[in-house]
């Protein structure tokens, strides 16, 4: 089982729409979670951490619960430029300074 | 004044060849990484190095050979490249161990080994 398995998509959507993403993970001593985002031929970029108790940034809302080891993200009014690869992260419990990436899910809103 | 960025941007030689790829960041930070990204777009880590000494070193094959002259700088030295040593290769930095949230990478060094 990956460590940090994503659906890859693509997920095509129209501009307006709303799309949720998911993730798993699995070792259940991991702490920390995040939400990266990819452009095409890009470095990636710290979207969002994601907290227990779930957080919100304008449009973006992560979701974590630990009981199912899975985090999602919701994206609301979905914009031409959210199209990218979005990472899902995970840090190794033995050693927080790892970050475990997931294979990433494709965005792509259409006009 | 880019943050952290990388030489070259692209590299395209020969499989059996050595060459070598330099990071550099301005931020001030002490922990830098060097990640590769295959064709499927996995991001995995290969090395850290915190304040010039190395702390993460997963399972790469020794023909790779990160060098940190100063906490600045993380090269990294391929020997023997191999067709499968085709990658996107990313450095990264972050302000110190423990704080994996605020990594932040460079544009990236294609790699292709022909």
């Amino acid at each position: 089982r990956k460590e940090v398995e994503q659906d890859p998509g693509p997920f095509n959507v129209p501009e307006g729409a709303t799309v949720a993403f998911n993730c798993t993970y699995s070792n259940s001593a991991s702490q920390s979670f995040f939400w990266y985002r990819q452009d095409c031929r890009k470095e990636p970029k710290l979207l969002m951490s994601v907290y227990s108790s779930g957080n919100e940034d304008g449009r973006f809302t992560a979701q974590l619960n630990r009981a199912s080891q899975y985090i999602s993200l919701l994206i609301r009014d979905s914009k031409l430029s959210d199209s990218a690869t979005y990472l899902c992260v995970v840090n190794n419990p033995s050693n927080t300074g790892k970050l475990i990436f997931g294979q990433g899910t494709t965005l792509q809103v259409k006009p | 004044d880019t943050a952290v960025s990388q030489t070259p941007k692209y590299l395209v030689t020969q499989m059996g060849n050595d060459k070598s790829i330099k990071c550099e960041q301005n931020l001030g930070h002490d922990t830098m990484y060097w990640y590769k990204q295959d064709s499927k777009k996995f991001l995995k880590i290969m090395f850290s190095y915190n304040n010039k000494e190395l702390i993460i070193n997963e399972t790469v094959p020794n023909r790779f050979s990160p060098k940190s002259p100063d906490k600045a700088h993380l090269n990294l030295h391929i020997n023997s490249l191999e067709l499968g040593d085709s990658a996107v290769y990313f450095c990264a930095s972050s302000p110190g161990q423990g704080r994996p949230e605020t990594q932040y990478f460079g544009p990236g060094t294609r790699l292709l080994v022909l």
